[in-house]
């Protein structure tokens, strides 16, 4: 079975700009979760989604937004970039229930300048 | 507001050694208690899970010791190797605030340098 997978895996943006980062779970994968990771904060949950809903959220800004497709595949999008977002964003997928046992894909690495 | 504390931030072991890592919590209501391993560039992997209806779980060269009452957990690894340096995340379970699902709750991290 093919892992998560996230496209890019390196972006490079200006101050201002919006960016959408691409995540595809794992086949049969229903849940997805995006993360922020950090030196300073560790992972950091921004949200989830499950059925094309989401279904949590962290305590982020509305600059962080998401979606989740038919597919199960899932975007999230920042807009108004800022310095402090330079990260590595991190998607993963779950199968639910009952362990809820997360699967991350590489991530994408943000660099905001 | 922390809820899952690791520690400690970074640990230094010689091959061969045991390394451990420590996490506590604070909310009784947490029900699984999983251990990741990141590798530079890498996302995290899941590396070994405890219920706390169990005091200890081995895999491998990996155990993790779990103590209900004192609300702490570890990770050991055994003979230690190289291979081994990472990071390792604690993370724990709980259910959503009047929600059917599940979300995960990381510690910090462990930078583990493994010198062979």
């Amino acid at each position: 079975k093919a892992g998560v997978t996230q496209t890019p895996r390196y972006l490079i943006k200006t101050r201002g700009q919006q960016v959408t980062l691409s995540c595809s779970p794992i086949s049969g994968h229903r849940s997805v979760s995006w993360y922020q990771q950090t030196p300073g904060q560790g992972l950091q949950f921004l949200f989830e989604y499950f059925s094309e809903t989401q279904r949590n959220k962290g305590n982020f800004p509305g600059r962080f937004s998401g979606r989740q497709f038919s597919n199960s595949r899932s975007e999230m999008n920042v807009s108004t970039l800022e310095l402090g977002d330079s990260a590595l964003y991190l998607c993963a997928s779950s199968g639910g229930a009952p362990a809820y046992e997360q699967y991350f894909g590489p991530g994408t690495r943000l660099t905001v300048t | 507001q922390q809820q899952v504390k690791q520690s400690p931030q970074s640990l230094i072991v010689q091959k061969g050694g045991i390394s451990i890592i420590n996490c506590a919590y604070e909310n009784t209501a947490f029900d699984y208690f999983p251990w990741y391993q990141q590798f530079p560039g890498k996302g995290p992997a899941l590396l070994i899970a405890i219920r706390p209806d169990v005091s200890e779980k081995k895999e491998g060269r990996f155990t993790i010791s779990f103590n209900k009452s004192a609300k702490q957990f570890s990770l050991h690894i055994m003979d230690s190797q190289p291979g081994d340096s990472a990071t390792y995340f604690c993370a724990a379970r709980t259910l959503y605030s009047g929600g059917s699902n599940y979300k995960l709750t990381f510690g910090k991290g462990t930078l583990l340098t493994v010198n062979p």
